[in-house]
């Protein structure tokens, strides 16, 4: 089956740096996207990457090693709007996304 | 610009009621799709399609149908609520449904409590 993994939960602090890693098995990989999620707000798109290495967007950067399945999101000098769900997605073969259940982060004063 | 536009964001109906939540978007995307977002679980394909006149099913079509009928708009019909399908329902769209950088652009949700 295809599944990915992230961690429900992490809290930080205001002006720190966190990574949020995502571990995905599916059938094909035709590329791997971060979105953030407000509370009550809908998905916006972060990242994509479809080659191994480290795209960077501002205070915002993406990481991926498809050798080993594996994806993470770090979020430097952080504010307090930076308080959201993270979802990762895998573009699967057949191009369909095949999300995770979203990471909950929290930032503390 | 709009974007996508979905209504109404909020809605109770009874078991055994029917409904359409509409969804509208003016970007000229080929791609729409409907999701629903249930706590604890990532967001999951209800019913897509990849141009007027085309639809396909997703992970969880069942309870539900959709038409294409123009570019624009892609409303998803209840056919008769159960309170399995309470949750927040997302309409999304993108310009090419089979390219890897397949970026999606959501509507703000729609609400759907069934009693």
């Amino acid at each position: 089956g295809q599944n990915i993994d992230q961690p429900t939960e992490m809290t930080a602090t205001e002006g720190a740096i966190v990574q949020i890693n995502c571990t995905y098995q599916t059938s094909g990989f035709n590329g791997l996207f971060w979105y953030q999620q407000h509370a009550g707000e809908a998905p916006t798109f972060l990242s994509y990457n479809v080659l191994d290495g480290l795209e960077e967007k501002g205070r915002f950067s993406s990481f991926l090693s498809r050798s080993k399945g594996y994806s993470y999101l770090l979020l430097k000098e952080l504010q307090m709007k930076d308080s959201a769900s993270y979802l990762c997605a895998v573009m699967d073969s057949n191009y369909q996304l095949i999300w995770g259940a979203g990471t909950k982060l929290i930032i503390k004063p | 610009n709009a974007g996508v536009t979905q209504t109404p964001k909020f809605q109770v109906l009874k078991t055994g009621q029917s409904m359409t939540l509409q969804c509208a978007q003016d970007m000229n995307h080929e791609y729409m799709s409907w999701y629903r977002q249930d706590p604890g679980m990532g967001l999951r394909l209800i019913h897509y399609s990849v141009g007027a006149g085309i639809t396909d099913q997703g992970e969880v079509p069942n309870g539900y149908n959709v038409s294409r009928s123009t570019t624009e708009d892609f409303p998803l019909r209840l056919l008769s609520a159960a309170p399995s399908q309470t949750s927040v329902y997302f309409c999304a769209s993108s310009y090419s449904p089979g390219s890897g950088a397949n970026v999606l652009t959501f509507g703000a949700g729609s609400r759907l409590t069934v009693l």
